[in-house]
């Protein structure tokens, strides 16, 4: 068990619709990063937060939206969904925003039909 | 663009043997690189880690190799137990603190018995 949390587990809805997941970082780390893992593809790197403010932004779609909030949880946007956005979504937490060791959530598997 | 390359989607060693799992990377911006290991159904895990500043790091039965001048890192395992069975990510990141993470697409290790 890494400590982070992430919720749900499994999701599925249909095109153009919105969903929020969600992340709980360890206790005591400040940053959150967000991952999305399409079917054979490696971990593409979408978004990292530390203590509340965006630091890095990787290939994040413009429907994709994400926020840290002050308890230091934090929120993945998805809108306007398409049949492709169905992927594993990871959230890692580690303790500072350097490139230490990030601690990974179980994910979140979105089903777009 | 795939700036961290793992060219191998799948290794078989038998259990006792050596595993070596290979990475090669474009960016020479990166200077800090690492290992994950997944298993079905959970998140990455943090393996090992090495600094550019070195050309080796172990940690038990897991050694990272990196050669700068090939931009080239290797993950041995000896001896490989069955339960090294996973999904092995390469990771790599970029000097200058608050940097994104770029991972590989993964090779998959089975460890026979």
């Amino acid at each position: 068990d890494s400590g982070v949390t992430q919720t749900p587990k499994h999701l599925i809805t249909a095109t153009g619709q919105r969903v929020t997941l969600r992340c709980s970082p360890r206790s005591g780390d400040l940053s959150v990063y967000w991952y999305q893992q399409s079917l054979d593809q490696g971990l593409q790197f979408l978004i990292q937060y530390y203590n509340g403010e965006e630091r890095a932004k990787g290939n994040i779609l413009e429907r994709f939206s994400a926020q840290q909030f002050p308890d230091l949880h934090s929120e993945l946007n998805l809108s306007s969904l398409e049949l492709g956005d169905s992927a594993l979504y990871f959230c890692a937490s580690s303790s500072s925003g350097v490139a230490d060791t990030q601690y990974f959530g179980p994910g979140t598997r979105l089903t777009v039909l | 663009d795939q700036q961290v390359k793992q060219n191998s989607p799948s290794l078989s060693v038998q259990e006792g043997r050596i595993s070596i799992l290979n990475c090669d990377y474009t960016n020479s911006m990166f200077d800090y690189f690492l290992w994950y290991k997944k298993y079905p159904a959970e998140g990455p895990t943090f393996l090992i880690s090495i600094s550019s500043i070195k050309d080796k790091n172990e940690d038990g039965r897991f050694t990272v190799f990196l050669n700068k001048s090939a931009k080239h890192l290797s993950l041995h395992i000896v001896p490989s137990q069955p339960g090294d069975s996973a999904v092995y990510f390469c990771a790599a990141s970029e000097a200058g603190g608050y940097q994104k993470v770029t991972f590989g697409i993964g090779t998959k290790l089975q460890v026979i018995p």
